[in-house]
């Protein structure tokens, strides 16, 4: 069973520029989650996709943007970086949407983003 | 609104002592779930225990275990016999539609 994926595992970026970051769910999750960690911080949720369909957003601007494919593999895209994008960017999957039930999220080793 | 608070930023543990990380919680929600993961250095988080709001036996995961004590909204991560390797950031978090963190504790395992 191959765990989450994420890439690039770090990555330098100046303000103003656009950024790509890629994640690859566990074999037979069909959810992702982006969560971002600023230095010191809990994780802080993004959105989610379930299905390649966003299902929930959390309080970020819609300069975050994400995508899901046909393989449950997720994009997250942020434009106009700003210095305080810097941060920890988590992908995790789940199978299922979250809710009621019980899911448990599985958590890739995250990408650090630094804007200059 | 959900709300997870963890009111020690820092926690020293001597190796192969107990400790006690705690994590309140506030939601308006009937059925709930409460995790804690675990943050080492390299990023990833590790998920350690998860309690069911309605589940009556308190939770246990070898030498996890979670003191969940609803009246009070309290849901405190049990570490027994420390290890070097425990040490790490621990969150606090509540299932709802995504995951909802607390602010963390950084636990050092003094040998």
């Amino acid at each position: 069973e191959t765990g989450v994926t994420q890439s690039p595992t770090h990555l330098i970026k100046t303000r103003g520029q656009q950024v790509t970051l890629r994640c690859s769910s566990q074999s037979g999750h069909n959810t992702v989650s982006w969560y971002q960690q600023a230095l010191g911080q809990g994780p802080q949720f993004i959105f989610q996709y379930y299905r390649e369909e966003e299902n929930g957003r959390g309080n970020f601007p819609p300069r975050f943007s994400g995508l899901q494919f046909p393989n449950y593999s997720s994009e997250l895209n942020v434009n106009a970086l700003e210095l305080d994008d810097s941060a920890l960017y988590l992908c995790a999957s789940s199978l299922g949407r979250g809710g009621a039930s019980y899911n448990e999220q599985f958590f890739g080793p995250g990408t650090r983003l630094t804007v200059l | 609104a959900q709300k997870i608070t963890q009111t020690q930023p820092g926690m020293f543990v001597q190796e192969k002592e107990a400790v006690t990380l705690d994590c309140t919680y506030d939601t308006s929600d009937q059925s709930y779930g409460l995790f804690w993961y675990k943050q080492p250095s390299s990023g990833e988080m590790i998920f350690l225990i998860y309690q069911g709001s309605y589940d009556e036996q308190n939770a246990t995961e070898g030498r996890y275990s979670l003191n969940f004590q609803k009246a009070r909204k309290s849901a405190n991560l049990v570490i027994s016999a420390s290890q070097l390797g425990d040490s790490a950031m621990y969150f606090c978090a509540m299932r709802g539609p995504f995951l909802f963190f607390g602010t963390g504790t950084r636990l050092t395992v003094i040998p």
